[in-house]
């Protein structure tokens, strides 16, 4: 059903390490946003592109995690070093650029830091 | 931060019955979204109301929108199995740029 690719699925990993995460869109969309989902809640907006621009990245814990979307096509975001309390749902999603449009969802990459 | 809460935060129900889910908001829109995660995937994008719009349907789906109360109400009509998921509403302000913000969503289950 999902559109979006996202690599990988799941992801465990040990407190202290580094991660990263792959998205690629659905081709033409301009605007690109990184979720992170805690089981039980919505999505957090974590950082928003727009092209290889960054939009907002207001939520997003600097010190450790960082992402890029160097040609405006695909992304990556990265965790270093990661914590106990990233472990989650990150999820990828994007759309047309302009208003009232859909997000589209990948299926995200479930993290556990052990 | 959320800006949608839905209501109930949780609903059981029998096949082939209705399910109503509520949605409130707090500032003002230009269209409000409703959107379906099955467990342990990504969010399916269900049906846009924009903020001059009162009612829209899609199949089995009717989405109404009170933009006075600051609310909106998915319904589900002849239920199936197969609707047993998360659903969740999202807002995309007037100042915005275009981000969604999302409430904590209905965990709907639908029993044979």
């Amino acid at each position: 059903e999902a559109e979006v690719a996202q690599s990988p699925r799941y992801k465990i990993t040990e407190k202290s390490q580094a991660v990263a995460f792959w998205c690629d869109p659905i081709s033409g969309h301009a605007t690109l946003y990184w979720y992170r989902q805690i089981l039980g809640q919505g999505p957090e907006l974590l950082v928003q592109f727009q092209d290889e621009s960054v939009v907002d990245d207001s939520q997003l814990p600097k010190d450790r995690f960082s992402a890029e979307r160097l040609k405006g096509v695909d992304s990556t975001l990265k965790i270093q070093p990661a914590e106990l309390g990233d472990s989650a749902m990150y999820l990828c999603a994007s759309s047309s650029a302009g208003n009232n449009q859909p997000q589209h969802f990948g299926d995200g990459t479930r993290l556990s830091i052990l | 931060s959320q800006q949608g809460e839905e209501d109930p935060q949780a609903l059981s129900i029998q096949e082939g019955e209705n399910a109503t889910m509520n949605c409130s908001y707090k500032t003002s829109i230009n269209n409000l979204q409703w959107y379906r995660q099955n467990s342990g995937r990504g969010l399916v994008h269900l049906i846009l109301i924009r903020s001059n719009e009162r009612e829209k349907h899609s199949g089995r789906l009717r989405v109404t929108l009170d933009t006075s109360k600051k609310s909106s109400s998915l319904l589900i009509t002849a239920s199936r199995a197969a609707d047993t998921a998360s659903y969740f509403c999202a807002t995309d302000a007037e100042d915005s740029n275009y981000q969604l913000i999302w409430g904590a969503g209905t965990k709907l289950i639908i029993k044979p």
